[in-house]
């Protein structure tokens, strides 16, 4: 089965805090997604990857960055955090080719005080 | 850019059959997901439509009419397990290749006795 794991399932960080969240899969998937979900607004885009190195910016950039050096690992990185970045963070994987979906991991519930 | 619409809440009655509709605008075009999430958990992958018509799995359907932009997933006999939100996602090619997906707010399906 595909696996995707993500490093830690609760954070409680500070405000101003530079925050990251790992995010490996065991598949040799291209493609690679940072989402955040908040209640009544679903799952958002933040930034995805299909290839090492290589980003893009999803629906809200603003206030992340990422970082792809190997093809299993998609950090998501919160330069300075704000309590408005607090939230579910789920990443995903899936390979180019095919139908496939996506895999999510489990989630990291992100807490900014 | 996507939209992508589908209803809020839902409620059903154990052993029912209930259908969840949705709605999308979108460019690229590259098929419809539907993913179930149970609270505090990682959405799973449920259904897969890139042409017209039905595809049944189970318990569970989906339709797809791309001219209409619409889908529906439909869940028979339900189960209290099935209670749970129910997310419709759009895949989107992106010009460096690979896709993406574009998630609905989810409908969240209330089964009851």
């Amino acid at each position: 089965d595909v696996k995707v794991t993500q490093s830690s399932r609760y954070l409680v960080k500070r405000t101003g805090e530079k925050v990251f969240l790992e995010c490996v899969q065991d598949m040799d998937h291209e493609n690679m997604f940072w989402y955040r979900q908040d209640p009544g607004l679903g799952l958002r885009l933040i930034y995805f990857s299909y290839d090492v190195k290589m980003k893009e910016k999803g629906d809200i950039p603003e206030g992340y960055s990422v970082s792809r050096e190997k093809k299993e690992r998609f950090s998501l990185i919160l330069e300075s955090a704000s309590t408005n970045q607090t939230s579910m963070y789920l990443c995903a994987s899936n390979p180019t080719a095919g139908t496939d979906g996506y895999t999510f991991g489990s989630g990291t519930r992100l807490t900014v005080v | 850019g996507q939209n992508i619409d589908q209803p809020t809440e839902m409620t059903a009655t154990e052993g029912a059959i209930v259908q969840i509709n949705c709605t999308y605008q979108t460019s690229g075009f590259n098929g419809l997901f539907w993913y179930q999430q149970h609270a505090g958990e990682a959405p799973t992958f449920l259904s897969y439509n890139v042409l017209d018509g039905l595809e049944e799995k189970g318990r569970f359907s989906s339709f797809l009419s791309r001219s209409k932009g619409y889908s529906y997933l439909l869940l028979k006999e339900l189960q209290m397990k099935d209670s749970a939100s129910y997310l419709c996602a759009v895949r989107s090619l992106f010009t460096g290749g690979g896709n993406k997906l574009t998630f609905g707010t989810g409908t969240q399906l209330k089964v009851e006795l």
